[in-house]
């Protein structure tokens, strides 16, 4: 069974530009989550999608959006860049997104020069 | 608002010791407890996890305990070894909210 696939691995953009992420959870799952890992910050809760529709949201500004399509794939995007926003995002995938663990992907590590 | 607290940025024991890190939180809501291990450059990989209904878990040479009354829990790694040296994540969740996660414990086993 493929695990969560996260696309780019990595990226490099600059002030000011736009970019979009892409996530393909575990086959089955319906349920995707994004988190953002910067150094001494752990992981910071963006978004969860559950058969298309967003469910819950982390307390991010509006430059950070997502989307799911009906096959369960997500792609996050992140307009107007800022230096802040160079981290490591992550995507999870569960079956149901209730009390249950997540599975996550390797990231895509973006810097923002 | 950080919910779920690890305090302790780092943690540095002898190999064939035993590892104790620390989680606290603050919303007594939160019913359902994990511990994620993560490599540099890896995504978190699930480690153990918790219900709100026991005080114990225990999976090989893992631990985990839960105090609701404290809202702490802890997982224990015994005995440790280098390759157990990573990040633990320390996460709560409760119904179909989100999983929220601590910063995060720096583990090192030294050999």
């Amino acid at each position: 069974k493929a695990g969560v696939t996260q696309t780019p691995r990595y990226l490099i953009k600059t002030r000011g530009q736009q970019v979009t992420l892409s996530c393909s959870p575990i086959s089955g799952h319906r349920s995707v989550s994004w988190y953002q890992q910067t150094p001494g910050q752990g992981l910071q809760f963006l978004f969860e999608y559950f058969s298309e529709t967003q469910r819950n949201k982390g307390n991010f500004p509006g430059r950070f959006s997502g989307r799911q399509f009906s096959n369960s794939r997500s792609e996050m995007n992140v307009s107007t860049l800022e230096l802040g926003d160079s981290a490591l995002y992550l995507c999870a995938s569960g079956k149901t997104g209730g009390a249950e663990k997540l599975f996550f992907g390797s990231g895509t590590q973006l810097s923002v020069l | 608002d950080q919910q779920v607290k690890q305090n302790s940025p780092s943690l540095s024991v002898q190999e064939g010791r035993i590892s104790i890190l620390n989680c606290d939180y603050t919303n007594s809501m939160f019913d359902y407890f994990l511990w994620y291990k993560k490599y540099p450059a890896e995504g978190p990989t699930f480690l153990i996890s918790i219900s709100s209904i026991k005080d114990k878990n225990e999976d090989g040479r893992f631990t985990v305990f839960l105090n609701k009354s404290a809202k702490h829990l802890s997982l224990h790694i015994v005995p440790s070894q280098p390759g157990d040296s990573a990040v633990y994540f320390c996460a709560a969740q409760y119904n179909n909210n989100d999983m929220r996660f601590g910063a995060g414990t720096r583990l090192t086993v030294k050999p």
